[in-house]
């Protein structure tokens, strides 16, 4: 059980372009889902947080304009960068909690998105 | 001064060995501590849970909290090839995770 999954595993796209990541939770409600970038060789930077159904939450120094954040169902929830360039070049994680363990905040990983602006 | 440190290695060691990976935090709050274990070009998987101090053992691999050093072990006995990964220290006051940055562990066969 706990299954995050990411759509996609990795893309490439053209500098300008806009790409969307999905996460979804496969066997459990996701009241908040979460997610983080990780450049090569650096941990997990936490970019923003979301509850279903309310807007993102932004860390401080992550653009929410150019990272749309949509959580728009209990076990969807997708990242569209938005004219990408090639410093948004990085692996996107999203995680999610599960709303009905109430007894910690454990997050359940996704596998992740490999992301390469030309 | 990060709030969350961790030696990033690479740690090498021989197969069979004992190993000890190590985080230390600055932030008092933090009373969720969990360790995950990220294969290369995958997402983290957790690997352990701790709530406050104590130790917690499961098969293989023992988790330590100090509160009071505010420091943090993962043990892996008679380490595997196959634990050849980045380890990722995690804590929580109780909801938002900050992570260490890794340590890059290689066991060779």
């Amino acid at each position: 059980g706990a299954v995050v999954s990411q759509h996609p595993s990795w893309v490439i796209c053209k500098s300008g372009t806009s790409v969307k990541i999905e996460c979804r939770s496969l066997d459990f409600q996701a009241t908040t889902m979460f997610w983080y970038r990780q450049f090569p060789k650096q941990s997990l930077m936490l970019m923003a947080t979301s509850n279903e159904g309310s807007k993102a939450t932004y860390e401080q120094g992550v653009e929410k304009d150019k990272f749309l954040i949509n959580h728009a169902s209990l076990t969807l929830s997708t990242l569209t960068v938005t004219s990408a360039h090639p410093e948004d070049s990085s692996f996107y994680i999203c995680s999610a909690r599960d709303g009905a363990r109430v007894s910690y905040n454990e997050q359940f990983f996704g596998p992740g998105t490999r992301l390469t602006v030309l | 001064q990060k709030e969350v440190e961790q030696d990033p290695g690479p740690l090498s060691v021989p197969e069979g060995a004992i190993v000890s990976l190590n985080c230390t935090y600055s932030n008092s709050a933090f009373q969720y501590f969990m360790w995950y274990r990220q294969y290369s070009r995958k997402g983290p998987e957790l690997l352990m849970y701790t709530y406050s101090s104590g130790n917690k053992e499961d098969g293989r691999f023992t988790a330590q909290v100090d509160k009071s050093s505010k420091y943090i072990s993962l043990f892996i006995r008679d380490s595997q090839p196959s634990d050849s990964a980045t380890y990722l220290c995690a804590m929580s006051p109780g909801n938002m995770l900050t992570f260490g940055g890794g340590t890059r562990l290689m066991v060779k066969p």
